[in-house]
């Protein structure tokens, strides 16, 4: 079974522009969540969509946003770009939650290097 | 709320000697819990995870970790360290019902020959 796939790998853009990353989840998987890497703040969660539907969020700022497909593909969108918005981003998937309200694991992908110029 | 706290931020063994790497959480759930581990350049894949079956939980390449809650712990083990076990590791707490993962700061995992 193919694992996560994202795309572009790596992209540099420059300040005030905006960029879309793509995420492919596992075949079956319906849960897709978004997580920034950056060396200062580590990994943080930015949001969670299961079943075309934003489930959770994290604290970041209205111009990161995302949707989900009806395939269970998931976009992430960041307008307005800040020097502070380079960082790996990290797409997992999963199978949502399962029995007894038990978080299924996640699965994560490569990751799309942003660079911010 | 759940955290978790990555006790060493780098930690440095010799090839074919153990490691240890710590991590406590909180949590007000019965936690989840996982090890991730992350080569350079590369994504996140998952060693291990704990969700309150037995407390000693194996993973891959021959990294166990052992979930006691009267000590909030949950530290990563490995017998002998390789060269290739060198990387990034994730110590990782979720509450039951959300999908959202929350991260400590990670250890840095040097192996020497």
């Amino acid at each position: 079974k193919a694992g996560v796939t994202q795309t572009p790998r790596y992209l540099i853009k420059t300040r005030g522009q905006q960029v879309t990353l793509s995420c492919s989840p596992i075949s079956g998987h319906r849960s897709v969540s978004w997580y920034q890497q950056t060396p200062g703040q580590g990994l943080q969660f930015l949001f969670e969509y299961f079943s075309e539907t934003q489930r959770n969020k994290g604290n970041f700022p209205g111009r990161f946003s995302g949707r989900q497909f009806s395939n269970s593909r998931s976009e992430m969108n960041v307008s307005t770009l800040e020097l502070g918005d380079s960082a790996l981003y990290l797409c997992a998937s999963s199978l949502g939650v399962g029995v007894a309200g038990t978080q299924e694991t996640q699965y994560f992908g490569p990751g799309t290097r942003l660079l911010v110029l | 709320a759940q955290s978790v706290t990555q006790l060493d931020s780098h930690v440095s063994v010799s090839e074919g000697t153990p490691v240890l790497l710590r991590c406590n959480y909180s949590s007000s759930y019965s936690p989840s819990l996982f090890w991730y581990v992350q080569h350079p350049n590369k994504g996140l894949q998952l060693l291990l995870k704990y969700t309150s079956a037995a407390t000693l939980v194996k993973g891959i390449n021959g990294f166990e970790a052992e979930f006691k809650k009267s000590e909030t712990s949950f530290h990563l083990t490995k017998p002998s360290a390789h060269m290739s076990d060198a990387a990034e590791y994730f110590c990782v707490v979720t509450s039951p019902a959300t999908g959202k993962l929350i991260f400590g700061q990670g250890t840095t995992l040097q192996v020497k020959p």
